[in-house]
């Protein structure tokens, strides 16, 4: 089945470290998309990106950095100097379905720093 | 003013209720609308498009107002199945890129 695939699903880690979260989609889309979201709060754009080898900041991209080689891979690093990583990471592939350009997202990377 | 905004909520309802949720954008170039529902703790999920014309999924109702840059949802006959945060999500094409807006969603409890 198509979809997209995050890992890992939790992740904890230590103040100072950067970390990793993997994106991966079998749907063909163009573009990806990285989402930030806290405890009772609607998503915030980290990075996107609409091609291979191309990619943009979002609204809070400051302390995170992305890469995207293989069209079907997006992965997001936390690096330390995010000062505030604890949170739900959703990443998203955008392409056509039921009848629009939607997005469709994995379920989602919850990291905790200790 | 944000890009998107929503009802605060959470609107708790009884079983079988009626309930509607508002949302309004500020950008009158937005092309594209959606519904995404959000479960707790999980990814959001594609409800339904939006369109002009309006549209109707079973018991979910989508209405869009350009004139106005609003847009709300209706859901008959409430299911507990049926709580969960509702997102507006507004898309529009800025200069270079295609750019995807949240709402920070209207939670709904659906009570026995």
């Amino acid at each position: 089945d198509g979809g997209i695939t995050q890992s890992p699903k939790y992740l904890f880690r230590k103040e100072g470290q950067n970390v990793t979260l993997s994106c991966e989609q079998n749907l063909n889309h163009d573009a990806m998309y990285w989402y930030r979201q806290d405890p009772g709060q609607g998503l915030r754009l980290i990075y996107y990106s609409q091609i291979v080898n191309d990619f943009q900041k979002g609204d809070i991209a400051e302390g995170y950095s992305v890469s995207r080689e293989k069209k079907e891979s997006f992965p997001l690093t936390v690096t330390s100097a995010q000062k505030n990583p604890t949170a739900f990471y959703l990443c998203a592939s955008r392409g056509w379905g039921s009848g629009a350009n939607v997005l469709t997202f994995g379920a989602g990377s919850r990291l905790t720093v200790l | 003013r944000k890009e998107v905004e929503q009802d605060p909520g959470p609107f708790n309802v009884p079983e079988g209720a009626t309930v509607a949720f508002n949302c309004t954008y500020s950008n009158s170039a937005s092309q594209s609308f959606f519904w995404y529902r959000q479960d707790c703790r999980k990814e959001p999920k594609l409800l339904m498009s939006v369109y002009s014309s309006g549209n109707e999924d079973g018991r979910f109702t989508a209405q869009l107002n350009r004139a106005s840059q609003y847009i709300s949802l209706l859901i008959r006959d409430s299911k507990l199945s049926d709580s969960a945060t509702y997102l507006c999500v507004v898309n529009s094409i800025e200069t270079s890129y295609d750019k995807v807006i949240f709402g920070p969603g209207t939670s709904l409890s659906v009570i026995p």
